[in-house]
């Protein structure tokens, strides 16, 4: 059983440039969670997906950012015109059900030039 | 409000023991949890702890809770210098059923 998945693990955009960031959730878990990690900082919550809906994404910025978890394929992480402030890594992590422990992915690590 | 709150750094000699503190807000948090995060990679679950017991031990890992404080507690017995790491307090928040995460505390383990 392979655990999260997640890609590219190292990403380089320009300033202005469109980033989307995958993430596939363990085989059987259907809840998927992105958090951002600051250097130097913990990690703060984005967005919680299920199968199709948005479930909460009171951590989103709400310009340039979306979300989605399509009823097949990986879940996105979209960036739109990405500036430099948006450097960071990129977790995703998913359960089988909500309030369950996570399982994290190794991250995307991206850099805005 | 959603806030769990750790210190920043620990350091400790080898063979001594580590105690992790974090305090949390949701006093209806059903788990709390203790995630380790090693350089370049992902969290990985430590271990966790139910809100209705005030103890677990797993090995050379202690978690203690507080309710009644909101604190919580990872104590590591005979540190090795493996333990080296970031470690988070999280709890899961019951408002929106999402894991809000400390800062993590940098342990440094001196041979």
């Amino acid at each position: 059983n392979a655990g999260v998945m997640q890609n590219p693990r190292h990403l380089v955009r320009r300033r202005g440039q469109e980033a989307r960031l995958r993430c596939s959730p363990m085989k059987g878990h259907s809840h998927v969670y992105w958090y951002r990690q600051l250097p130097e900082e913990g990690l703060k919550f984005m967005v919680y997906l299920q199968k199709e809906n948005i479930i909460d994404e009171s951590g989103m910025p709400k310009e340039r950012f979306s979300a989605e978890f399509p009823k097949e394929g990986p879940s996105i992480l979209r960036i739109q015109q990405v500036v430099r402030g948006d450097s960071a890594a990129y977790f995703c992590a998913s359960s089988p059900d909500s309030n369950e422990k996570l399982f994290f992915g190794s991250g995307t690590q991206l850099s805005v030039l | 409000g959603e806030d769990v709150e750790q210190s920043l750094f620990l350091s400790v000699r080898e063979g001594d023991s580590s105690v992790i503190n974090c305090t949390y807000t949701d006093s209806s948090s059903t788990y709390l949890y203790w995630y380790k995060q090693e350089p370049g990679a992902g969290l990985q679950l430590l271990t966790y702890i139910f809100s209705n017991m005030d103890m677990k031990q797993d090995q050379r890992l202690t978690v203690l809770l507080n309710k009644k404080d909101k604190h919580l507690s990872l104590r590591i017995a005979d540190t090795q210098t493996g333990d080296s790491a970031i470690y988070f307090c999280a709890e899961v928040y019951t408002g929106g059923f999402k894991t809000i995460f400390g800062a993590g505390t940098r342990l440094f383990v001196k041979a």
